[in-house]
């Protein structure tokens, strides 16, 4: 049912970059709406970690950060951590589905 | 602290109605113009969102539900409710009840800790 876009899984060594793309389209992404990240542990809640495109809550480590163009957006984990092995989504608001908002289809990123 | 408590029964038979209440404290639901969700997880697969229900009454509702959920609010108890109808083994996943922004394409700033339904007979 996701109109968002994520690769299932992403890995990377300790210290390393990785991102984390969202496809959306022209009714979503492309429209201008905002696109926010959560990170889920497994057996929790997800966790805000992204919000309005490339904005950190207090509390997450500068070591995230977004971005947004056109119909995609991104999510960048630089110095990657061991913590940082958990389930990523994103989120932003489609106009076809009746005012309701989209995630995405989850991406696992582990470290190696 | 916003917190979000998210009851009900665990399982629920085929073509039941599921109903499960979130219980918010810390805040008060008619207040503050927030949009209170209801979203879940399938297991082993991604998030969807069921609905939103404004801190008015108002309320929007995934088209892929055909019309099966009902949201509402009860704000002498601080509780948000969901029932969805006609339940079938697909319906099975935890459900989450979240708070939003003041607009419905923000973040979600909070989410209860979920609760795991399983559709069965």
């Amino acid at each position: 049912q996701s109109v968002l876009t994520q690769p299932p899984s992403v890995s990377g060594a300790p210290g390393q970059r990785v991102t984390i793309s969202c496809t959306g389209s022209s009714s979503n992404i492309g429209a201008n709406y905002d696109v926010h990240w959560y990170k889920q542990l497994p057996g929790t809640a997800p966790n805000l970690l992204i919000y309005g495109n490339n904005n950190r809550p207090s509390g997450v480590p500068d070591r995230f950060s977004g971005s947004k163009s056109g119909t995609s957006a991104s999510l960048a984990i630089t110095g990657l951590q061991p913590e940082d092995e958990a389930d990523y989504y994103c989120q932003s608001y489609d106009i076809s589905l009746s005012g309701v908002g989209v995630f995405g289809t989850g991406t696992k990123v582990t470290v190696l | 602290q916003v917190q979000l408590q998210e009851s009900g029964p665990g399982l629920v038979k085929p073509s039941q109605t599921l109903s499960l209440t979130c219980t918010v404290s810390g805040g008060s639901i008619s207040g503050g113009g927030y949009y209170w969700s209801w979203i879940r997880q399938h297991p082993i697969k991604g998030l969807e969102w069921i609905g939103y229900i404004y801190s008015s009454g108002s309320t929007y509702y995934n088209p892929s539900l055909k019309s099966r959920a009902t949201m509402s609010l009860d704000t002498s108890k601080n509780q948000i409710s969901l029932d969805l109808s006609s339940v079938t083994a697909a319906d099975t996943a935890v459900y989450y009840c979240a708070r939003g922004g003041h607009s419905g394409y923000d973040q979600i700033e909070y989410w209860g800790q979920g609760t795991l339904v399983t559709v069965s007979s």
